[in-house]
């Protein structure tokens, strides 16, 4: 059965460090979303991307967040310069969303960030 | 926006019971899904269902679009049922809000 994959599933980092998060959405998914869970919390929508622009982003995806899709598998969240706040599961997920499909939302195992 | 509210927002049962979960949305939707996040923290989709009743195992799930509800049925419970449910409702079409969850506990 076709799955979202999610590399690394844990990354710590330093404060104000630069860092990736990657992502292989289900390959012929169209909609690709990122969403994040502060520990004990519950998730949050961060960006929504399609047709190789932003969607939606929430009012935490501030200028310090971007997305990406380098190629045709991988999809990519990058966070500039992270801040303690920024500790987070973060899952990133797909959808079809073409016609006569449905807009079901698959989410990858997540990747767990822990900034220090 | 659209609000989600769960409840109860905690739940232990001993094995083999019954359980229902509720989720509440104040605005129409068009997406719905329920999740289950597994103590690995692993969002798990057991119900894509924006409408009518699906049932898979021992799990069930009715939406009603309508007055703005959705209920999920877990029957005969297990351990291995213990975690967090989630429901999800798309806002527009590129984006779910998720409920705060409920947190089932399911007792040996």
């Amino acid at each position: 059965e076709p799955e979202v994959t999610q590399t690394p599933s844990h990354q710590v980092t330093q404060m104000g460090q630069e860092v990736i998060l990657r992502c292989v959405p289900i390959s012929n998914h169209l909609y690709f979303y990122w969403y994040r869970q502060i520990l004990g919390q519950k998730v949050e929508f961060l960006v929504s991307f399609y047709n190789n622009e932003i969607s939606e982003k929430s009012e935490i995806f501030d200028d310090q967040f971007s997305v990406e899709r380098p190629d045709g598998s991988n999809f990519t969240l990058k966070i500039r310069s992270t801040k303690l706040e920024d500790s987070a599961m973060y899952f990133c997920a797909s959808s079809g969303g073409g016609w006569g499909s449905s807009y079901e939302q698959y989410f990858g195992p997540g990747t767990r960030l822990t900034v220090t | 926006g659209i609000q989600v509210e769960q409840s109860p927002p905690d739940l232990i049962l001993q094995e083999g019971a019954n359980s229902t979960l509720r989720c509440n949305f104040s605005d129409s939707v068009n997406n719905l899904q329920w999740f289950h996040q597994n103590p690995w923290g692993q969002l798990i989709n057991l119900f894509y269902i924006p409408s009518g009743t699906k049932q898979n195992g021992r799990l069930s799930a009715t939406t009603v679009a309508t007055e703005r509800y959705s209920l999920l049925y877990i029957s005969s419970s297990q351990t291995t049922d213990s975690g967090v449910y989630f429901c999800a409702v798309g806002e527009g079409t590129y984006k779910y809000i998720f409920g705060t969850g409920t947190r089932l506990k399911v007792l040996a």
